[in-house]
């Protein structure tokens, strides 16, 4: 079945560090999707990437989509504390959106 | 606030019990997700209903199931309760079908001793 692979499993920055996590699918993707859960919290959709090669941002995020549609990408330009939590892929297959095991990132100040 | 809305917030209960775990979907919204998340396992998809009708079955183990009523709330059944079912059960809903934006609600922290 799909698998959707993403990395690092973790990563502690100083805030003002870039932070970025990636995410690799086992099969072609129709879409990606970018969600975020804060400690003790429920995912939060952020994103969803649709096109070849898309790149989108919101703020100091940048979510790229590969010309392959099968991995992903997630930059963070100058963490902030507000950043910590744990982001999660997801990649839409046929039928099923199956997420990635998430990256934590931890900020300290 | 998604939206969605779960009930029980934290459930503890021993092993070998029954739980029912219940879900309502953002107003509008036809298609109901359940996933369990343990800290070694992610994010795990096990179930999807569709205006009442399974739609997509991930890891659900044999001791759950699930339902979808016609007023499109969902409860998860779990059963025969082992230490290792202990984890949060989220439920999702979005418009649609799987490709549409998923809703989570808040969570249930269940704890089997």
């Amino acid at each position: 079945g799909q698998q959707v692979m993403q990395i690092p499993q973790y990563q502690h920055v100083q805030e003002g560090e870039d932070f970025t996590t990636y995410c690799n699918s086992s099969t072609t993707l129709s879409n990606i999707q970018w969600y975020k859960q804060r400690p003790g919290g429920h995912p939060v959709f952020l994103i969803q990437l649709v096109k070849s090669g898309e790149v989108k941002k919101q703020k100091r995020l940048t979510f790229q989509f590969g010309e392959a549609k099968k991995n992903s990408s997630l930059h963070i330009t100058a963490t902030q504390t507000t950043d910590v939590g744990t982001y999660f892929c997801a990649g839409q297959g046929y039928s099923t959106l199956t997420f990635g095991k998430g990256t934590m990132l931890l900020v300290s100040p | 606030d998604s939206g969605v809305t779960q009930t029980p917030k934290h459930l503890i209960t021993a092993t070998g019990q029954r739980v029912t775990l219940r879900c309502s979907p953002r107003s509008g919204d036809l298609s109901v997700y359940w996933y369990q998340q343990s800290l070694d396992q992610g994010l795990q998809f096990l179930i999807q209903y569709y205006n009442g009708e399974e739609r997509a079955k991930g890891n659900i183990l044999e001791r759950f199931s699930a339902q979808q009523f016609p007023d499109l709330h969902s409860e998860l059944n779990l059963s025969s309760l082992e230490l290792g079912d202990s984890a949060l059960y989220f439920c999702a809903s979005s418009g649609q079908g799987a490709r549409d934006t998923q809703y989570f609600g808040p969570g249930t922290r269940l704890t089997v001793l």
